[in-house]
């Protein structure tokens, strides 16, 4: 199973809204809403954002919301803080009682 | 508060076998899937292998099936991984994971890792 495809690195500017892609295929990302993403910040173990394509765990920012359309799944961040820099996954389920995460996208905030 | 203490992670030989552990507490430890999900140092994540509630279910990633054996120990709230025949692949920051109520690919309480080193 590949790796689902992020962009290695994304920018923005405070109070700006980001957008993070994650592609996979109908047989992952596509195939069933049954994705999440993750945030990491430097040294520390990653937490959950969004599950099951666009819900948020209770705690998580509003600012922070999910999607999907066909075999692309977003991240978008709005309003962004300095707080949110860090490195982003996103993870599907692909059947077969396995999971895929993306590669990770490094956000920076200017 | 949910904690997650992995253990057991040294510098060991091409070809040698470890045991990690990982001690649960602050949850009711029965009633979650739990997984292991490793990191590479300076890269991304990867997903090990996870057992259902009380250990009659197990699956793994294609890179570790048939070395990687996932278990654990509902009496002492323990999740292990034992893996053998290591590889310089498997070198990583080992992460101890329950699973979010919803279910896969969800998880929402991470462990601090456990830094494993393949190197002769």
């Amino acid at each position: 199973q590949s790796a689902l495809t992020q962009p290695a690195s994304v920018s923005g500017s405070p109070g700006e809204s980001i957008t993070i892609s994650c592609t996979g295929t109908s047989s992952d990302v596509g195939g069933y809403n049954r994705v999440s993403w993750y945030q990491q910040h430097p040294g520390k173990a990653p937490k959950l954002m969004i599950y099951e394509v666009s819900k948020r765990p209770s705690g998580v920012s509003n600012r922070f919301s999910g999607s999907k359309s066909g075999n692309t799944a977003s991240l978008t961040i709005s309003g962004l803080q300095a707080e949110d820099e860090g490195d982003y996954y996103c993870c599907s389920y692909v059947g077969s009682n396995h999971v895929v995460f993306g590669g990770g996208t490094k956000l920076t905030v200017l | 508060e949910v904690q997650l203490v992995e253990s057991g992670g040294v510098v060991v030989q091409p070809g040698g076998s470890l045991r990690l552990s990982c001690a649960a507490s602050g949850f009711t430890f029965t009633n979650y899937s739990m997984h292991w999900v490793r990191q590479a140092p300076g890269k991304g994540l990867e997903w090990v292998s996870v057992v259902n509630w009380d250990g009659s279910h197990t699956y793994y990633a294609e890179s570790v099936k048939g070395r990687f054996t996932i278990f654990r120990d509902n009496s002492r709230g323990s999740l292990f991984l034992q893996m053998n025949s290591l590889g310089a692949e498997d070198s990583a920051l080992y992460y101890c994971t329950k699973e979010h109520y919803s279910g896969w690919p969800s998880i929402d309480s991470w462990g601090q890792g456990t830094l494993v080193t393949v190197s002769s």
